[in-house]
């Protein structure tokens, strides 16, 4: 059974940028969610996409957005880059047929100056 | 965005000392879970609690979902020096298949040998 992966596993972007970054969920999982993590603090939620559509999100701006796949893989971007974005991005995944905790990522560290 | 009350932020302890942390929400949730994060790692789900009143065990680790659902505590017994890191709580939020979850901002634990 694989874990979550997600990729890079670091970033530097400057002001202004866009990234993209991706996570395969574990198999078996078909629902993904991502958390903003900054330093010193605990994961705040972004959104959960299940079916390859947002069905819940965060108290983030419309700059942060995702995708999923059909393979139930995901991408988070983030548009027009602030310092304040620097932070660990983690991926979980889990199964649709009830909630078991989420599996988590190793994260992406991304620093913008 | 919303976070948890945990506390204390950080503990140092001996090894073979017993360790209590606790966590407090102004609002009510249906599942606590406890979650491990090690360096550089996504956090590591520990324990779910899914009943107010509950009280689980994993190992040396205990842990109570308070009765009122708004507060949750974590004991781990007896620590030993892989019990380093820092210890999240966190409630969730379901509906509509969307799993939220908030977090508390950590207890980080350093044992002494």
């Amino acid at each position: 059974e694989t874990g979550v992966t997600q990729s890079p596993t670091h970033l530097i972007k400057t002001r202004g940028q866009q990234v993209t970054l991706r996570c395969s969920s574990q198999s078996g999982h078909n629902t993904v969610s991502w958390y903003q993590q900054a330093l010193g603090q605990g994961p705040q939620f972004i959104f959960q996409y299940y079916r390859e559509e947002e069905n819940g999100r965060g108290n983030f701006p419309p700059r942060f957005s995702g995708l999923q796949f059909p393979n139930y893989s995901s991408e988070l971007n983030v548009n027009a880059l602030e310092l304040d974005d620097s932070a660990l991005y983690l991926c979980a995944s889990s199964s649709a047929s009830g909630f078991d905790g989420y599996t988590f990522g190793s994260g992406t560290r991304l620093t913008v100056v | 965005g919303q976070q948890l009350n945990q506390s204390p932020q950080s503990m140092f302890i001996q090894e073979g000392e017993d360790v209590s942390m606790n966590c407090t929400s102004s609002s009510i949730f249906n599942t606590w879970l406890w979650y491990k994060q090690d360096p550089g790692e996504g956090p590591v789900l520990l324990i779910a609690l899914y009943k107010a009143g509950e009280l689980t065990s994993n190992g040396r680790l205990t842990a109570q979902f308070g009765i009122t659902r708004k507060d949750s505590f974590l004991n781990i017994s007896a620590s030993i020096p892989s019990d380093v890191g820092i210890y999240f709580c966190a409630g969730l939020n379901s509906g509509a298949g969307s799993y939220q979850l908030t977090f508390g901002k950590g207890t980080k634990l350093s044992v002494i040998p």
